[in-house]
């Protein structure tokens, strides 16, 4: 299964300010690649994903992430933060099963 | 539809008590899965089923922990008996199906604190 890490554990940032959250995944062949959101107290919601096709995905409330698949790397980016992106974000590898990195928690101050 | 629903959403008990966990997948949806969040560990997977038939459950993590699936629209985790580190967010998923780009929808969980 897949190993999925992720490099910051938690971030604090302005509203404006951009965002860039970093992802690795272990496994070197095909692989489906997630975004998931976990706003305080509700459950995970789906962000963006990755299959095949063009490595710049866009997703829903601004966000974006490339897949680079030389670095095994799939960063979440968003150009400008508001005060409600405040929330936990997982990147998470599918191969047969999801496997989640640790999860970034933001605080974005108003 | 009304998504991936659970109860209850919040339960307390007593250590040594069994704790039933419910879970009603979105209708169609051939797979689901069932999550444990903790601060410390983080999201884990506990087990997942494919057409009702349990597919991995490496994460399960001891005997105390079951879980069943014995229709397509319904599936319990029990836990007996609870302990206080059992204590977590229990999540509980489904998809399509297993694998591939498929989206994992993911219900509102179940907070339990085992006192």
């Amino acid at each position: 299964a897949q190993s999925v890490s992720q490099h910051n554990h938690h971030v604090i940032l302005s509203e404006a300010a951009s965002l860039e959250l970093g992802c690795n995944y272990s496994y070197g062949g095909t692989v489906n690649l997630f975004w998931y959101v976990q706003y305080p107290g509700q459950h995970l919601q789906l962000l963006l994903k990755y299959f095949s096709g063009d490595p710049l995905v866009k997703g829903i409330k601004g966000f974006e992430a490339e897949f680079i698949k030389s670095k095994f790397s799939f960063n979440l980016r968003k150009p400008s933060v508001q005060w409600s992106d405040t929330a936990e974000y997982f990147c998470a590898a599918n191969d047969y099963k999801l496997s989640f990195g640790a999860g970034t928690t933001v605080t974005v101050r108003a | 539809d009304a998504g991936v629903i659970q109860s209850p959403r919040h339960e307390v008990t007593e250590m040594g008590q069994e704790v039933t966990l419910r879970c009603k997948p979105i209708s169609g949806h051939n797979s689901l899965f069932w999550y444990r969040q903790t601060m410390m560990r983080g999201l884990e997977l506990l087990i997942y089923f494919n057409n009702n038939v349990p597919i991995d459950d490496s994460g399960m993590p001891e005997d105390r922990f079951s879980a069943k699936m014995p229709n397509a629209s319904f599936s319990t985790l029990k836990i007996q008996p609870s302990e206080p580190r059992d204590s977590a967010v229990y999540f509980c998923a489904s998809s399509l199906i297993a694998g591939g780009d498929n989206e994992q929808f993911f219900g509102p969980g179940t907070r339990l604190t085992v006192l």
